[in-house]
């Protein structure tokens, strides 16, 4: 089974500041996703951005970045330029390739981040 | 494309009532699921689909019943609420299973029993 562990519950940072968000998961699958998903009071869930753990470049969308360790079994997300918008629950989630049949996402418990002004 | 559509947004029950919550995709997604959040966690699957009159079970399906008879639609059936059962329901749909399709989520049911 896969578990993935998110360490920090909470964090701030002030606006346009940069800001790292921790995520570890165990899997014994060698290929898989990571996603990061963003949670806003709003309580829609956003996908943020996806590594695919086949792939060494870290991946980014505009002022979010991961980085990916897969040997550490690691894949924090960094928020450059932090705005107010931020403001949200971050979960980290892991779901193997698809032929190895399971198609669960597991997620963390999630990091609320705060962005102050 | 309205996306993912999820009725209704919030409701009460009564401990052994039963309810129907709805879930509707426009995107013509063979992939549709079940989730739950419950505060201080993540989202843990409840059931899933892969296409219409096939379903399975996830991590906690017990309380829970779907049935896929459309493309379009997967309602998750509660046949006697408990108390347990208080939390936020997700419907996510992708157009095929694995992570290579990005998930798509519906705005969520807040479900609360008495």
């Amino acid at each position: 089974a896969q578990t993935v562990t998110q360490s920090q519950p909470e964090m701030s940072v002030q606006e346009a500041e940069t800001v790292t968000l921790s995520c570890t998961y165990d899997t014994s699958e060698n290929n898989y996703y990571l996603f990061w998903y963003k949670q806003p009071p709003s309580r829609q869930m956003i996908l943020v951005i996806r590594q695919e753990a086949y792939k060494q470049q870290n991946a980014t969308e505009n002022r979010f970045s991961v980085n990916f360790q897969k040997a550490a079994k690691s894949f924090s997300l960094k928020i450059s330029d932090s705005q107010l918008g931020d403001t949200a629950m971050y979960f980290c989630a892991f779901i193997p390739w698809a032929g190895a049949g399971s198609y669960q996402l597991t997620f963390g418990k999630g990091t609320k981040l705060s962005v102050i002004p | 494309n309205a996306g993912v559509t999820q009725t209704p947004k919030f409701q009460v029950l009564k401990t052994g009532q039963s309810m129907t919550l709805q879930c509707a995709q426009d995107m013509n997604h063979e992939y549709m699921s079940w989730y739950r959040q419950d505060p201080g966690m993540g989202l843990r699957l409840i059931h899933y689909s892969v296409g219409a009159g096939i379903t399975d079970q996830g991590e906690v399906p017990n309380g829970y019943n779907v049935s896929r008879s459309t493309t379009e639609d997967f309602p998750l059936r509660l046949l006697s609420a408990a108390p347990s059962q208080t939390s936020v329901y997700f419907c996510a749909s992708s157009r095929k299973r694995g992570g290579q399709e990005t998930q798509y989520f519906g705005p969520g049911t807040r479900l609360l029993v008495l």
